[in-house]
């Protein structure tokens, strides 16, 4: 079945460490972005990408770096020099470039300790 | 900037019951909305959407209805069932192309919790 697969599903990190989260689709769609989601809170865009080789920062992308190396993969990195990174990320294609539905991975949780 | 809200964080009711759940957006240019489902731990599923040039849509259980006269969006959700407990989101898009291709305004969610 297509989908959009993200890892790892649980994720903790030292303060000051990088970490990159993974997000692969299969579902040939052109789009795929990045969301943060915090508790009370909807999810707030980091990044997006349209095409390969082509990203742009969304609302949040500071302390974020991201890749469109292949069209299937788009790799978000929370630096250390996001200052509050703990959050659930979640990964996005978009499923209906007429209306911009997002179709979205099941999530990563990351925790700083 | 232009956002998205809902009037009530939490609706708690009772199985069978119909649910409604609000949404109010500010932007007058928004052109879709569309409202998700997440379930703990997951990340958000469609449930339905509406385009600005309509005031109701219905689907299996759902209807949404939006009133652009005051920005109003809803969810009704008939017989509601034990298995639609989770939390629920607006969403608004300003329309295709430019800086807003794809981008979605979500609301802050409403948690829907249904007693058997």
């Amino acid at each position: 079945d297509g989908g959009i697969t993200q890892s790892p599903k649980y994720l903790f990190r030292k303060e000051g460490q990088n970490v990159t989260l993974s997000c692969e689709q299969n579902l040939n769609h052109d789009a795929m972005y990045w969301y943060r989601q915090d508790p009370g809170q909807g999810l707030r865009l980091i990044y997006y990408s349209q095409i390969v080789n082509d990203f742009q920062k969304g609302d949040i992308a500071e302390g974020y770096s991201v890749s469109r190396e292949k069209k299937e993969s788009f790799p978000l990195t929370v630096t250390s020099a996001q200052k509050n990174p703990t959050a659930f990320y979640l990964c996005a294609t978009d499923r209906d470039t007429y209306t911009g539905e997002l179709f979205f991975g099941e999530g990563s949780r990351l925790t700083v300790l | 900037g232009e956002s998205v809200g809902l009037h009530l964080p939490t609706l708690s009711v009772q199985e069978g019951d119909n649910s409604i759940i609000n949404c109010a957006y500010s932007n007058s240019a928004s052109d879709y909305f569309i409202w998700y489902k997440q379930e703990s731990g997951k990340g958000p599923q469609f449930i339905i959407d509406i385009r600005s040039n309509m005031d109701k849509r219905q689907g299996q259980r759902v209807t949404v209805l939006l009133n652009k006269t005051v920005k109003h969006l809803s969810l009704q959700i008939a017989a509601t069932q034990p298995g639609d407990s989770a939390v629920y989101f607006c969403a608004e898009n300003t329309g295709r192309g430019g800086t807003s291709y794809g981008k979605l305004t979500f609301g802050q969610g409403t948690i829907l919790t249904v007693h058997p």
